[in-house]
């Protein structure tokens, strides 16, 4: 049974950067894909971007000029960077594991806890 | 931003049938499946249905999913109290070098 532990700074001020990870245990890395999403208060799901075990990513449009993810295969471990914050990236962001089974075709089966990250002067 | 609709909400009594879409286009649901996650009060979401219309191990056969062209629906049969959560549709968008994309959910009110 897979499991994810997320964790990271929850309070930041406005233009500095965001920085979460997120502890796989009982799986490896070296499989599927890994992702972060989030979630304003009260609002939707929003995809922010994948990265494998080589380190390949793949970012979601609205928020690649600052997103950066990173892989540490001796620790089990993924990373999300996300530099110049405002209020606007006050969320609950999730780790998770995303699932590939062909062309096109994720679905993600496992989720971290989710930490709050609250932008604010 | 999402980029698949889906209305705000939807409701039944228990027992009851509830049914509701999720609309997309031609770069996202209509050539890529479609999964759906329920999202509980102050809970990570949770897988409910993938490709389209499979269930993980766990999941009642109460929920099931289906697509059709660019769309897809979820329903909820025999619906329950505990069934109140939102739902959110998503699938693999092929547009720009490719991201997931959620819909904008569902909130499923039991009466």
């Amino acid at each position: 049974q897979v499991q994810l532990q997320q964790w990271g700074a929850g309070l930041l001020k406005p233009s500095e950067t965001l920085s979460l990870t997120c502890g796989v245990y009982g799986g490896s890395l070296s499989v599927n894909y890994w992702s972060w999403i989030r979630q304003p208060p009260g609002k939707g799901l929003e995809w922010i971007g994948e990265i494998n075990y080589t380190g390949s990513t793949n970012y979601n449009p609205s928020l690649k000029s600052r997103v950066t993810m990173s892989v540490d295969t001796s620790k089990n471990q993924f990373s999300l960077k996300l530099s110049s914050v405002t209020a606007a990236d006050t969320a609950v962001y999730y780790c998770a594991r995303m699932f590939y089974f062909g062309s096109g075709n994720y679905y993600i089966d496992y989720w971290g806890q989710g930490t709050l990250v609250t932008v604010s002067s | 931003q999402s980029v698949l609709t889906q209305p705000p909400s939807a409701s039944g009594t228990p027992g009851q049938r509830v049914t509701f879409s999720c609309s997309g286009s031609t770069s996202d649901i209509g050539s890529n499946t479609v999964n759906w996650y329920q999202q509980l009060p102050g809970t990570a979401p949770k897988l409910l249905i993938y490709n389209n219309d499979e269930r993980p191990s766990g999941v009642p056969d109460r929920f099931s999913g289906s697509k059709s062209g660019t769309s897809a629906s979820l329903a909820i049969s025999g619906l329950q109290s505990e069934d109140e959560a939102d739902y959110y549709c998503a699938a693999w968008g092929d547009s720009l070098n490719g991201y997931y994309v959620f819909g904008s959910g569902t909130k499923v009110i039991v009466l």
